[in-house]
């Protein structure tokens, strides 16, 4: 079993609506979390982190954390083409105190 | 602002060569990673650095090495490269915790012929 998964994608949402993303992970005990986006041939860039159960705004993004069921979710409301991109979700390890463990990524397209 | 840099953008090398990957950050982090990302295996970490001269394996160190004499700059060493070695590398910096921010790299595309 994967430490940290996600669903490939492609999303597929229109310009406008909610996209949700989903990530599970195995570490009852991580403590951090974080979205990364990544555009088709650049690095990862660092969209939120949430540590504590519940929700998480910053402008159009919402992340929510359930430790109990383990898993994380980025809201991205109003949708935009811009926001097509391959999301990355990053949970800490508990092995080390420095690693985070990053999930393979769901690929969001917004269609105009 | 973060600023973590990468020495090449591209690089294509032959089989046997070694190749020298330079990292640099300006935000006095400790803590220092490479990893690779191929398609659908997501981002592998191959090694990381939380303070200078010390280093701990990641998930992929084989056919890896790497060198931290200064906490801005950490270097990703391959010996004696080998074409499963072409991949996209990238290096990231956080402050202390994994609770702190990775911060990325632009990436160096690695060509091995």
């Amino acid at each position: 079993q994967k430490e940290v998964e996600q669903n490939s994608g492609p999303l597929s949402v229109p310009e406008g609506a909610i996209a949700s993303l989903n990530c599970t992970y195995s570490d009852r005990g991580s403590q951090s979390f974080f979205w990364y986006r990544q555009y088709s041939g650049k690095s990862p860039e660092l969209i939120m982190f949430i540590y504590s159960n519940g929700d998480k705004e910053d402008g159009r993004f919402t992340a929510q954390l359930n430790k109990a069921s383990q898993y994380v979710s980025l809201l991205i409301r109003d949708s935009q083409p811009s926001d097509s991109a391959t999301y990355l979700c990053a949970v800490s390890g508990m092995d080390s105190s420095y690693k985070l463990i990053f999930g393979s990524g769901t690929r969001l397209l917004v269609r105009p | 602002d973060v600023k973590v840099t990468q020495s090449s953008r591209y690089l294509v090398k032959r089989t046997g060569e070694k190749v020298f990957l330079e990292c640099v950050q300006d935000m006095d982090h400790e803590n220092m990673f490479w990893y690779r990302q191929d398609p659908g295996l997501g981002l592998r970490l191959i090694y990381f650095s939380y303070d200078v001269k010390m280093k701990e394996k990641g998930d992929i160190p084989e056919g890896y090495s790497v060198s931290r004499e200064k906490k801005e700059r950490f270097s990703l060493i391959l010996e004696s490269a080998s074409t499963n070695q072409t991949s996209m590398y990238l290096c990231a910096s956080s402050y202390q915790t994994s609770a702190d921010t990775q911060y990325f790299g632009p990436g160096t595309r690695l060509t091995v012929l």
